[in-house]
C-alpha cells in the first residue's frame, strides 16, 4: 500500500508568490495533520483534520496560510504571500481512527525556499 | 497543557556506545507515550510506544518504559551503530484530542565509526 504521498517535494519560489503544497494520505485513513519543520522552532503543528473537517487550526501561523480538504484523498496547504520566514520542511501526515492511537504516518516532506 | 521535554542535544556518539536520550512529560490525562525517528531527508517514523505504566516498548534494538511516578520514558540502547544516526522525537497522545501528537523538541543523534 502507497505511503502518504506529497507534491511537490521541493519548491524553490520568490517573496510574495502564492505556494500550494499538496498531500494525499493514505487510503482509509480519516485524520490528517500538517506539520511544518524548521531549525528554529522544530516541529510545530499547523492544523489537523477529520473526516475532512478541520478540527484545531490553532497553529497556523497567520492568515496567509489556509488549509482545505476537499475529500477524503486529498489536501492542500496554500500560502499567499509567502515570505522568507515561511522557508522550511511542510509535512502531511495521516492515521486511522481505527488503528493504534498516536501512530501517524509521515510523508517525505516538501521543502519549500522562498528567495 | 500538554508538554513534551527532551535533553539537550545534539549528542554525538561513538559506534557500539550505550544510547539514552532523556524525556519527561505533563499531560492532563493519562497519556500514551512514544518514540519517532527521523532519518535524514525523510519524514518521521514510528520507533516504539507505550500505553500505560511500566509497559516497556521496544524496537530495532531500542527500548523506553513508561515510568508514571517520574514521567518519563526515556529511550536507550545499549549498542548504537552508524545507521542509528537520525533526530529522535519523544511524543504523546491523549484521549482528549484523539491522533493529536504532542512532540518534544527533537534529539540529534551522530554516530561515528
Amino acid at each position: 500500500d502507497a505511503g502518504v504521498i506529497q507534491s511537490p517535494r521541493h519548491e524553490v519560489t520568490e517573496m510574495g508568490q502564492e505556494v500550494t503544497l499538496r498531500c494525499k494520505p493514505i487510503s482509509g485513513h480519516d485524520y490528517l495533520f500538517w506539520y511544518r519543520q524548521t531549525m528554529m522552532r522544530g516541529l510545530e503543528l499547523l492544523i489537523y483534520f477529520n473526516n475532512n473537517v478541520p478540527i484545531d487550526d490553532s497553529g497556523m501561523p497567520e492568515d496567509r496560510f489556509s488549509a482545505k480538504m476537499p475529500n477524503a484523498s486529498f489536501s492542500t496547504l496554500k500560502i499567499q504571500p509567502s515570505e522568507p520566514r515561511d522557508s522550511a520542511v511542510y509535512f502531511c501526515a495521516s492515521t486511522p481512527t481505527s488503528g493504534r492511537i498516536g501512530e501517524q504516518f509521515f510523508g517525505p516532506g516538501t521543502r519549500l525556499t522562498v528567495l | 497543557g500538554d508538554s513534551v521535554t527532551q535533553m539537550e542535544g545534539p549528542v554525538t556518539l561513538s559506534e557500539e556506545a550505550f544510547l539514552t536520550i532523556n524525556c519527561t512529560y505533563t499531560a492532563t490525562g493519562y497519556p500514551s507515550l512514544f518514540w519517532y525517528v527521523q532519518y535524514p531527508g525523510e519524514g518521521l517514523q514510528l520507533l516504539l510506544k507505550a500505553t500505560k505504566a511500566d509497559d516497556k516498548g521496544s524496537n530495532k534494538g531500542f527500548e523506553a518504559t513508561y515510568r508514571k511516578e517520574t514521567t518519563s520514558f526515556h529511550l536507550e540502547k545499549g549498542s548504537v551503530q552508524v545507521s542509528d544516526s537520525a533526530v529522535y522525537f519523544c511524543a504523546l497522545s491523549t484521549g482528549t484530542s484523539y491522533g493529536k501528537l504532542t512532540f518534544g523538541q527533537g534529539t540529534i543523534l551522530t554516530v561515528h565509526p
